[in-house]
């Protein structure tokens, strides 16, 4: 079975401080990651999958195999980011669970000013 | 170019009934998903259909289904309703079935059972 952990489920830091969303997940073969944002009054939103392997608004997540994880780091955090970010696993190509997402429980995340 | 458009945005449906919710995709996208959230729960996969065939069930008893169309618009039907289903129900699209496709999610339908 395929779960996706996520221990914060509130996470608080001042601008400017940097901000780590941690992200545990169990798959048994090749999982694609991603993150979803949320941000009030929008609808949820994709905001990068590790196989893209870029920065978006400044966050990162790298995927670690050994360690089964996908953190989201952003070294600056600004106000604009206080959102609830979701972790999601969906199954690789061939599995049973190709095209299903698997989300974690979420992190509201608030930047103090 | 529009986006995932579900309908109703709030329905209020008594114990017993049923009730059905449309999504209607971003053009072109073939992959609708349904997905249920709960502050209990969060967010949790029901199905997903793709060139109308349903490709992928979540762990959902069987008053849960759903259809899709040749126009890849889906519907969500739920009967005999319980107080447990009330929840936001959100549809997301994609352009293909599954992998790291991203998921375009609508603003979703609230259903209340009383």
């Amino acid at each position: 079975a395929q779960r996706v952990t996520q221990p914060e489920k509130l996470l608080s830091v001042f601008k400017g401080a940097p901000v780590e969303l941690k992200c545990n997940y169990s798959y048994s073969g090749s999982p694609e990651l991603f993150w979803y944002v949320q941000y009030s009054r929008q609808r949820l939103q994709l905001l990068l999958r590790h196989i893209s392997r870029e920065s978006i608004k400044g966050f990162t997540a790298d995927l670690n195999k050994g360690e089964t994880s996908f953190h989201l780091k952003k070294p600056f955090a600004q106000e604009e980011d206080s959102a609830m970010y979701y972790c999601a696993l969906s199954g690789g190509a061939g599995g049973t669970s190709y095209g299903k997402l698997t989300f974690g429980q979420g992190t509201i995340l608030t930047v103090h000013p | 170019k529009a986006g995932v458009t579900q309908t109703p945005r709030y329905l209020i449906k008594t114990r017993g009934q049923q009730v059905t919710l449309s999504c209607s995709p971003i053009s072109g996208h073939r992959s609708v998903s349904w997905y249920q959230q709960t502050p209990g729960q969060g967010l949790q996969f029901l199905f997903e259909y793709f060139s109308e065939t349903q490709r992928n069930k979540g762990n959902f008893p069987g008053r849960f289904s759903g259809r899709q169309f040749s126009n890849s618009r889906s519907e969500m039907n739920v009967s005999t309703l319980e107080l447990g289903d009330s929840a936001l129900y959100l549809c997301a699209s994609r352009s293909r079935t599954g992998g790291n496709t991203e998921a375009f999610f609508g603003q979703g339908t609230r259903l209340t059972v009383v």
